[in-house]
């Protein structure tokens, strides 16, 4: 139990264009979920909580408008990383709260901006 | 508020050796603490958590963790190591919320 998953695992896309990455819980609702990026050998970076059913709140220095979260279901989340830039390119990793305080993690996404 | 640090960006064990893995943390409440492994390109799976019940804890794959609140360490163990369990290893720590604090991870190596 307690699967996580994300879509998809790899994105390649253009300077200036949008991506959208799905987090979804599978065999449970999670009423909150996390959006992490993560640099080379580096730990996580929280970005921002996703609230289902309400506005998700934003971690200091992450721009909203360009990362734009939306937690339309119990079971689903997306990140919207607009007007991509080569800067941009990381690993996006969700994470869904199942049990109280516990975070099951999806197995991430692999965006290169080209 | 709450942080955790990790001593030792890499360990490096024999296979068939015991895994020590530190993790320290901070907290001003009474912490929930977890671990996590993540393998290359893949995202985190929990390992065990602390949750305020038994102060050793044990978790998947034979680790397990013993909470030290006089020492506010929660480090992990593994009494033999197998090539597998090769990977980076994350301690993390909540408290009162959902949301995570992590460490910044120990990478652990074994060989042959």
């Amino acid at each position: 139990g307690a699967v996580v998953s994300q879509h998809p695992s790899w994105v390649i896309c253009k300077s200036g264009t949008s991506v959208k990455i799905e987090c979804r819980s599978l065999d449970f609702q999670a009423t909150t979920m996390f959006w992490y990026r993560q640099f080379p050998k580096q730990s996580l970076m929280l970005m921002a909580t996703s609230n289902e059913g309400s506005k998700a709140t934003y971690e200091q220095g992450v721009e909203k408008d360009k990362f734009l979260i939306n937690h339309a279901s119990l079971t689903l989340s997306t990140l919207t990383v607009t007007s991509a830039h080569p800067e941009d390119s990381s690993f996006y990793i969700c994470s869904a709260v199942r049990l109280k305080e516990t975070q099951y993690f999806g197995p991430g996404t692999r965006l290169l901006v080209l | 508020a709450q942080s955790v640090t990790q001593l030792g960006s890499h360990v490096s064990v024999s296979e068939g050796a015991l895994v020590l893995l530190r993790c320290n943390y901070s907290s001003s409440v009474p912490p929930y603490l977890f671990w996590y492994v993540q393998y290359p390109n893949q995202g985190l799976q929990l390992l065990l958590k602390y949750t305020s019940a038994a102060t050793l804890v044990k978790g998947i794959n034979g680790f397990e963790a013993e909470f030290k609140k006089s020492e506010t360490s929660f480090h992990l163990t593994k009494p033999s190591a197998h090539m597998s369990d090769a990977a980076e290893y994350f301690c993390a720590v909540s408290a009162n919320t959902d949301k995570l604090i992590f460490g910044t991870g120990t990478r652990l190596q074994v060989f042959p």
